[in-house]
Formats: structure tokens, C-alpha cells, sequence
């Protein structure tokens, strides 16, 4: 079955550490999405894809970046992980023909230290 | 620039009332209105959209352009709704999603 995976699942890493976040969808989808969850702040998007070499940035993008290379793939690079970037970080998925409905993954618990 | 408002961050209400989840937007174009749901250990899943007009798992929402309001509504809650519920909008054309800080119900047997 088509899906959409994310890994590692759980994460702990120090201050100023780069961290690669995996982001993995089978749906053949044009669309693929970033976004962090905080409490108190729901859901912001941090980057996202319209297709391959496309990126755009999000309403938080400072501290990360992004690269599509392929359509199933967009891995979420924190280029120098800070405390602040503590949260659970969900990749999600959409068809790009105006279905609008996205696809989420199972979610990415990052701590940083 | 668009803005979704979910008032209430916690939400109880028992098991056989009516539940309202209560969802403003701003935006000065003509957004496509959605509710997504989390359950507990499960992802964030599509639950209803404006555009479809259905009743999923008997929640409604009604857009009213004037109060620029998309609030959920269900007459009488299950236990099986608990969760978190986001409100969230784009505009035809945009992919993108903008959501509220969620509202987190609870059911009481």
C-alpha cells in the first residue's frame, strides 16, 4: 500500500548539531510539506514542494533547509540544531491536482540538548 | 496575510451532548476550509473539507462568510471523539495549508 514514512521516528541530538530529518512517500504526490507542532502554536508550516528542484519557504523557515531531488523524497535538514527547534515535526503529502487533502506521516519527536 | 482561530485550546463535554469546536478565519481571498483530526497514537487525518458538504462521523461544518466562521458540530458526542481538532484553510489555486492551534475535546462517559 501507498504511504508516507518518516525516520528516525524519535531523535536527541546536541546544540549546533546537524540533523537530517527523512521524509518518504509512495503516492507518486507533487506536493510534499514540513511542519513543526508546538503547543500553543499548532501546526506551522516550515517548507514544502511542488515537485522536484521545487522548494519554497514556510511561515518558519529560518534554521532549516530543504531539497527535492526526487518525487518520493524531502529530507528536512536542521543545519545547526537549537533548542528552540525542540518539537514534533510532520511531513505530509498532497496530490497537487486541487484535491487539497494532505497525507501525514507518523511524525518525527526531536529534543534537542 | 491568512489567519485561522481556534478559541478554545481545551474542550470537555459528555458523552451524548451536542459538540461545538469553534474555528475563525481571516482572509481576504475565497479559502477552501478544512477540519483535520489527530486521535490519540494515530496521524493527523483529513476529516471533513467545506467544499464536500459531507457528514463524516457525524460532524458537520457550515462556512458563514460573514462571520468568516467554520465551526464543527456534532449532536451528540461519542466517546470515540476524543482528540485533538484543527481547523485549517487554503485558497483555490495554493496547496498550502494554514492551520489553527488546535482544540483538544474530550469526552466524558
Amino acid at each position: 500500500d501507498a504511504e508516507i514514512t518518516q525516520s528516525p521516528r524519535h531523535k536527541i541530538t546536541e546544540t549546533g548539531r546537524q540533523v537530517t530529518l527523512a521524509c518518504h512517500q509512495t503516492w507518486n504526490h507533487n506536493n510534499m510539506f514540513w511542519y513543526r507542532q508546538d503547543l500553543g502554536h499548532g501546526l506551522r508550516l516550515i517548507h514544502y514542494s511542488y515537485g522536484v528542484q521545487d522548494t519554497n519557504k514556510g511561515e518558519v523557515s529560518d534554521g532549516y533547509s530543504v531539497s527535492r531531488s526526487n518525487t518520493e523524497d524531502l529530507p528536512l535538514t536542521l543545519e545547526s540544531a537549537a533548542s528552540s527547534q525542540t518539537s514534533v515535526y510532520f511531513c505530509a503529502s498532497s496530490e497537487g491536482t486541487e484535491s487539497y487533502e494532505q497525507y501525514f506521516g507518523p511524525g518525527t519527536r526531536l529534543t534537542v540538548t | 496575510a491568512q489567519r485561522v482561530t481556534q478559541p478554545e485550546k481545551l474542550l470537555s463535554v459528555f458523552k451524548g451532548a451536542p459538540v461545538e469546536l469553534k474555528c475563525n478565519y481571516s482572509y481576504s481571498g475565497s479559502p477552501e476550509l478544512f477540519w483535520y483530526v489527530q486521535y490519540s497514537r494515530q496521524r493527523l487525518q483529513l476529516l471533513l473539507r467545506h467544499i464536500s458538504r459531507e457528514s463524516i462521523k457525524g460532524f458537520t461544518a457550515d462556512l458563514n462568510k460573514g462571520e468568516t466562521s467554520f465551526h464543527l458540530k456534532k449532536p451528540f458526542a461519542q466517546e470515540e471523539d476524543s482528540a485533538m481538532y484543527y481547523c485549517a484553510l487554503t485558497d483555490f489555486g495554493n496547496e498550502k495549508l494554514t492551520f489553527g492551534t488546535g482544540t483538544r475535546l474530550t469526552i466524558i462517559p
